[in-house]
This record gives structure tokens, sequence and C-alpha cells, in this order.
């Protein structure tokens, strides 16, 4: 099946400082969603992505589709304490029928030092 | 927008009893909920797919008939886990689609099996 390959496994980083995270498939997506989760809760939505070569931005997250359709990338500028969490990628596939389902980056943790 | 609720968001449970989770969209209607189960520190594993009205989709090695789906309304989705042991303890996160690909999760229920 399609699976996304979610890089870096974890980050720990300073305050201020800019993060870049990447997920990658051997097949062609026509969507990418990110998530993030903090410890306890459930993945709140972040971005959508629905062209290649889109570039979308929610405050000081940036997430692009990547040119190929089998790639894409979440940046976050001047990192804040509470970016700590675990970022997802997510891409719908066909399940059968009118049926889909998300498949799953592993995540990145990201920790952020004050 | 796009609120997904879950009650309760923990609950502690005797071995061979039954326990229910119900999983609301509050300001959207679901035409599709999809539950997960999650490991500490892995991402989310499918469990089943349901369509409103409709028989719920079980993945592979899921037993439809220890955890029991039911999606009345475009609002409501319910999980039964029957005669749960402890192996069964776990978090379970729901979510909803109102027809696109995006997917709004529910806060989490923490299922601890005495």
């Amino acid at each position: 099946g399609q699976q996304l390959n979610q890089s870096p496994q974890s980050m720990f980083i300073q305050e201020g400082e800019d993060v870049s995270m990447n997920c990658t498939s051997s097949s062609i997506f026509n969507t990418w969603l990110w998530y993030k989760q903090d410890p306890g809760e459930g993945p709140v939505l972040l971005i959508a992505l629905y062209k290649a070569g889109e570039l979308t931005s929610n405050g000081r997250l940036t997430a692009q589709f990547g040119i190929t359709r089998k790639d894409s990338f979440l940046n976050i500028s001047a990192s804040i304490p509470s970016d700590v969490g675990i970022y997802f990628c997510a891409g719908p596939v066909i399940s059968g029928g009118s049926n889909y389902k998300l498949t799953f980056g592993k995540g990145t943790l990201l920790t952020v030092n004050p | 927008g796009a609120v997904v609720s879950q009650h309760p968001s923990w609950v502690i449970c005797k071995s061979g009893t039954s326990v229910k989770i119900e999983c609301r969209s509050l300001d959207f209607q679901a035409t599709t909920m999809f539950w997960y189960r999650q490991f500490p520190k892995q991402s989310l594993m499918l469990m089943a797919t349901s369509n409103e009205g409709s028989k719920a989709t079980y993945e592979q090695g899921v037993e439809k008939d220890k955890f029991l789906i039911n999606h009345a309304s475009l609002t409501l989705s319910t999980l039964t886990v029957t005669s749960a042991h402890p192996e069964d303890s776990s978090f379970y996160i729901c979510s909803g689609s109102g027809g696109s690909y995006e997917q709004y999760f529910g806060p989490g229920t923490r299922l601890t099996v005495t």
C-alpha cells in the first residue's frame, strides 16, 4: 500500500529557530494534510494542500505540495514553546467504492527549548 | 469550525465489561466517521470507517464483533468495546469528514481496562 516516509523523526531546537520537516511517498497523492498532535489530545488539522506546487500558509506555518505530487514540506518559522508536539503528514488513499482512508506518516516530534 | 467532541475523555472499566464511546460533530455534518486507535509514541491506526446509515467497514485484523460501531446520524457515531480486556487499553480517537478528504479529530478517549 501507499506509505508516507516522514522525516526527521524528532527535532530539538531553540526558541526562535525555523523548522522544516517533510514527507515523501513512492506513490502520487492528490491531497496532502498536515496535523499537529499535543500529548493526550487528538490531531488538529493545520494545513490542507490540493494542488501540485501549491504553497499555503497558516500563521507561522507554511506547507508546500511537491510538484511531483510525491512529497510535501512543512515549515515553522520563529518557533515558540507551544509549537511542541508531534506533527503528522497524511494523504488519502481510496479504500473501495467511494470510501477513502488517510495514510499517515510516523510523525515528527518537535521539542522547543525556551 | 469543524469541531468534534468525544465522550468520555477517559474511562476505567473492569475486564469483561463493555464500554461505549461517543463521537459527535458539533458544527458540521459528518457523512463519514472514522475510528482510530493509537499506542504510545506511534501513529494513528485506523480501525474502521463508517458512513451514516450504513454498516461500518473494518480494517483487516479488527474484530467487528468486539468493536461495535454505530453511525446512526450525521452528527453521532459510537464505538462500543465489548467484553473489554486489558489488551484493549489504549487511546481511541474518532474523526469526522463532511465530504472532503479533510478529517477533523476528536480529543480522544483514554480507555484503561483493569
